[in-house]
């Protein structure tokens, strides 16, 4: 079966320091993943993906991730944050374009000052 | 960009009543919708998709007759929980399907906050 497994549950760092929100999946075919940001009691926003095409991707406020197919994974990076990233980070796989997503348990992503 | 309105952001409600969730797709067609349930500190688990005009395939475990799920328009698709109890307490999420072949993507309501008293 195809899973997510993000790595990290919790990752705290300092205002304008870099940091990276790690990803793997478990799948022996082609899949589409996606990183997307969720604000307390809201929906998710999404904030970059991979379809097909160059491995790095760049994404919305500064982030942007890399598809390893070797290493099965597709871990976010942004090399300054803000206090305003705090907030929690999932990262989505699916096997088949269109079908639902699957996300991965989450990464709560607190900047401090 | 597309947007989903998901109404209410908040309820709260009595055991045993029923309460209706609307996502409704302001600006593009929504052919399938997926409904999420969320509960906190943890991740989205999807309870079911459905296609407009048909009935919705649920996920495992999750009772059909509980959580009816409509998508009668290309507009409009409601879950709405029944004979709810304390445990059906959590955080609703639709999300609608943008885009064909491999340009595609997924938008997300803004989530609904059930508590059943």
């Amino acid at each position: 079966a195809q899973s997510v497994t993000q790595l990290d549950s919790q990752v705290p760092v300092f205002e304008e320091a870099p940091v990276e929100l790690r990803c793997n999946y478990s799948s022996s075919v082609s899949v589409y993943l996606f990183w997307y940001v969720q604000y307390p009691n809201q929906g998710l926003q999404l904030l970059l993906k991979y379809l097909s095409g160059s491995t790095l991707v760049k994404g919305i406020n500064g982030f942007e991730a890399e598809f390893n197919k070797s290493q099965t994974s597709f871990h976010l990076r942004k090399p300054s944050v803000h206090i305003s990233d705090t907030a929690e980070y999932f990262c989505a796989v699916n096997l088949q374009a269109g079908t639902a997503l699957i996300f991965g348990k989450g990464t709560t992503l607190s900047v401090s000052s | 960009g597309a947007v989903v309105s998901q109404h209410p952001s908040r309820v709260i409600c009595k055991s045993g009543t029923s309460v209706k969730i609307e996502c409704r797709s302001l600006d593009f067609q929504a052919t399938t919708m997926f409904w999420y349930r969320q509960f906190p500190k943890q991740s989205l688990m999807l309870m079911a998709t459905s296609n407009e005009g048909s009935k919705a395939t649920y996920e495992q475990g999750v009772e059909k007759d509980k959580f009816l799920i409509n998508h009668a328009s290309l507009t409009l698709s409601t879950l709405t929980v029944t004979s709810a109890h304390p445990e059906d307490s959590s955080f609703y999420i639709c999300s609608a399907r943008l885009g064909q072949g491999l340009n595609y993507g997924y938008t997300f309501g803004s989530g609904t906050r059930l508590t059943v008293v």
